[in-house]
């Protein structure tokens, strides 16, 4: 079965500091990778996309990067945090275009 | 440019009780498909329910159905006998065939389910 990790789970970074979460899926190849942002209360914000290594599509302008150097591995990261990017942070990853993504646990970031 | 549209920020159950909440979206697209995620308090998505816009029928999981209205854009979920681990927020969400996988979330429903 298919498993999605990501951690870590919690983080309290200060403004200007560098940012790199890290989101693992395990049990199948070539997955669609997504990175997606919920601010407290609001629904989801589409980050980036991956549909293979090295193939990052951004959605929203920020200072925030996505890489994929591996085919089961997306990594969020920034050099400078903001206090704007504390939030939630789901990655997720999905089969096929046309079906449904399956999300990991989320990575709490503070940024103080 | 697609949106999703959830008119109920809160929503309140009794156990037993059965609860509908609201989703209506707006595009041009005849090919899409609908979805429905629920987040409890740990925060984890969890699909709930998928929708082929191309299907009439409507899709149903257990004590979750839904009702797809293509001509109105709408598409609500009908929660039949609440649980109490039912509590949580619900998005719908919404995906066109080229969109390469990248959905439109609605800004959630709290769903409460009281004893």
């Amino acid at each position: 079965s298919q498993t999605i990790h990501q951690w870590p789970a919690t983080l309290v970074q200060p403004v200007g500091s560098p940012l790199s979460l890290e989101c693992t899926v395990e049990g199948t190849s070539n997955p669609n990778l997504y990175w997606y942002r919920q601010a407290a209360g609001r629904g989801l914000q589409l980050l980036f996309y991956s549909v293979g290594i090295g193939q990052i599509s951004s959605e929203v302008p920020q200072n925030l990067s996505a890489s994929r150097p591996q085919d089961r591995q997306f990594i969020l990261s920034s050099k400078k945090l903001l206090l704007s990017d504390s939030g939630f942070y789901l990655c997720a990853w999905s089969v096929d275009i046309s079906y449904e993504q399956y999300f990991g646990p989320g990575t709490r970031l503070t940024v103080t | 440019a697609q949106t999703v549209t959830q008119s109920q920020p809160e929503m309140s159950v009794q156990e037993a009780e059965t609860v509908t909440l609201s989703c209506t979206y707006d595009t041009s697209e005849n090919n899409y498909y609908l979805f429905w995620y629920k987040q409890p308090p740990s925060r984890q998505m969890i699909l709930v329910i998928r929708q082929e816009a191309y299907k009439q029928q409507n899709a149903t999981e257990n004590r979750f159905s839904v009702n797809f209205q293509k001509a109105a854009k709408s598409f609500s979920l009908k929660i039949s006998d609440s649980q109490l681990g039912d509590t949580a927020m619900y998005f719908c969400a919404f995906m066109t065939t080229d969109s390469w996988g990248k959905f439109q979330f609605g800004a959630g429903t709290q769903v409460v389910v009281t004893p």
